[in-house]
């Protein structure tokens, strides 16, 4: 069965960096059929497309959020990750891992459970 | 900055069929993806592109887009089917925008 499971700290104080891992269960992370997603979801809100990359390194971020994002992947982890820097408190939510349709970048037939991060000092 | 605007709220029937829309220029030039969500869950694909509907997905689920607009119809809705619905799309700036989200009373 595939799966998707984020990681990383729960709390992280402002000014510093989140950082999270998705990790990839039950399926190859070496496919350019993918993009492998960031989304978050603040507090009783909606959704926010973070940004996502593909198995060649391609990346695309949120212009709202691109000057502190960085994305990465780990074929041999089967692993891709989140770094946003300089976080305030309004970098507080879920974070959730995703990954898309087959072909289809823009909408995500798997997800992570995802995991709260909350940004206090 | 392009957005996509859902209404908060509808309810509908058990039964009956209810539209959802999504409203945005962005979607006069590409597709919009729905997202179900139900609380404390992560968001489940329910269509995407022309009119896609995932393996597993009901076929009371339904989609379609005029103009600005795009619509994901339930036709029988069950009660299960109460939850928040978001719509997406990309934008020729290659961003990806959310809806707001439109909740889903059945009654």
């Amino acid at each position: 069965q595939v799966q998707l499971q984020e990681s990383g700290p729960g709390l992280v104080k402002p000014s510093q960096t989140l950082s999270l891992t998705c990790s990839v269960f039950g399926a190859s992370i070496s496919s350019g059929d993918f993009s492998w997603t960031w989304i978050r979801q603040h507090p009783g809100k909606g959704l926010e497309w973070i940004g996502h990359m593909y198995y060649g390194g391609s990346t695309y971020y949120n212009s709202s959020l691109k000057s502190r994002v960085i994305m990465s992947l780990d074929s041999s982890k089967k692993q891709f990750a989140l770094m946003l820097n300089s976080v305030t408190a309004a970098d507080t939510a879920v974070y959730y891992c995703a990954r898309s349709a087959e072909g289809y970048s823009y909408g995500w037939g798997l997800w992570g459970r995802g995991t709260l991060v909350t940004v206090t000092s | 900055s392009s957005e996509l605007t859902q209404d908060p709220a509808v309810s509908v029937a058990l039964g009956q069929t209810v539209r959802i829309t999504c409203r945005g220029v962005s979607l006069r030039s590409y597709y919009a993806s729905w997202h179900q969500q139900k609380p404390g869950q992560a968001p489940v694909l329910i269509m995407y592109g022309k009119n896609n509907r995932p393996s597993g997905i009901p076929d009371r689920f339904s989609g379609s887009r005029s103009g600005n607009t795009a619509s994901l119809t339930i036709t029988g809705a069950q009660a299960e089917d109460e939850a928040d619905y978001y719509c997406n799309c990309r934008e020729s700036s290659g961003n990806v925008v959310f809806g707001g989200g439109t909740k889903v009373t059945v009654l």
